[in-house]
């Protein structure tokens, strides 16, 4: 039973469009939304994050928006840059009692920047 | 400051052995997570250790087991491997048990 749903396997953009990576979650109770993306090789690294008091929040280029009654969160990069190219990882966060969290991932949306 | 670092970069295994990845954290933290990701799909949690202690435990049988050193080094090792445990091995360190994670590059784990 997948909690954090990307349901996009890949996405192709040209390079200076906006680029939109969907995620969707099933569990009410996650209420911080994480970003990461991965290049071949390389571990997964941070790039933007939204709790679920807010709807937006903005960093450069990167835009997470969170609609919680859909249940679903959506990354825009504007403009796409052929570094970009990456997959993506959306995650939610799952508190634990000792005040820990643990990650939980969706499948992940390879994108393609076309230059 | 170096960043998490993990050994081996690649392993071959064959099903029924045993076998030990290891962890490096960055400088300073002291807590360590372990995630499976198999082909096509997301990272999965496995466990967490805080100052030498698990404090988290994803859906992971007990053959999948850890250490953290005193150093905040880690190591995770699976028994009696099956060939489902085919996967990159990701390991994450952070300051502390709520602080950021920030990745090793992984252990790809190829059992045959």
């Amino acid at each position: 039973d997948q909690q954090v749903k990307q349901n996009s396997p890949s996405l192709s953009v040209q390079e200076g469009r906006i680029s939109i990576l969907n995620c969707d979650y099933t569990n009410s109770m996650f209420d911080y939304f994480l970003w990461y993306k991965k290049y071949p090789a390389e571990g997964p690294t941070f790039l933007i994050s939204i709790s679920s008091i807010k709807d937006k929040n903005e960093d450069g280029r990167f835009t997470v928006f969170l609609n919680k009654s859909a249940k679903h969160l959506s990354l825009h990069i504007v403009p796409s840059q052929p570094g970009d190219s990456a997959v993506y990882f959306c995650a939610a966060i799952t508190y634990s009692g000792a005040g820990s969290y643990q990650l939980t991932f969706g499948k992940g949306t390879k994108l393609s920047v076309i230059p | 400051e170096t960043g998490v670092t993990q050994s081996p970069t690649h392993l071959i295994k064959t099903r029924g052995q045993q076998v030990t990845l290891r962890c490096s954290s960055q400088s300073g933290h002291n807590t360590v997570s372990w995630y499976q990701q198999a082909l096509g799909q997301g990272p999965q949690f496995i466990f967490q250790y805080y100052r030498e202690e698990e404090n988290g435990r994803g859906n992971f049988p007990p053959r999948f087991s850890g250490l953290q050193f005193p150093n905040y080094s880690s190591e995770l090792n699976v028994n009696a491997l099956e060939l489902d445990d085919s996967a990159l091995y990701l390991c994450a360190s952070s300051l502390d048990e709520r602080g950021q994670r920030y990745f090793g590059p992984g252990t790809r784990l190829t059992v045959l």
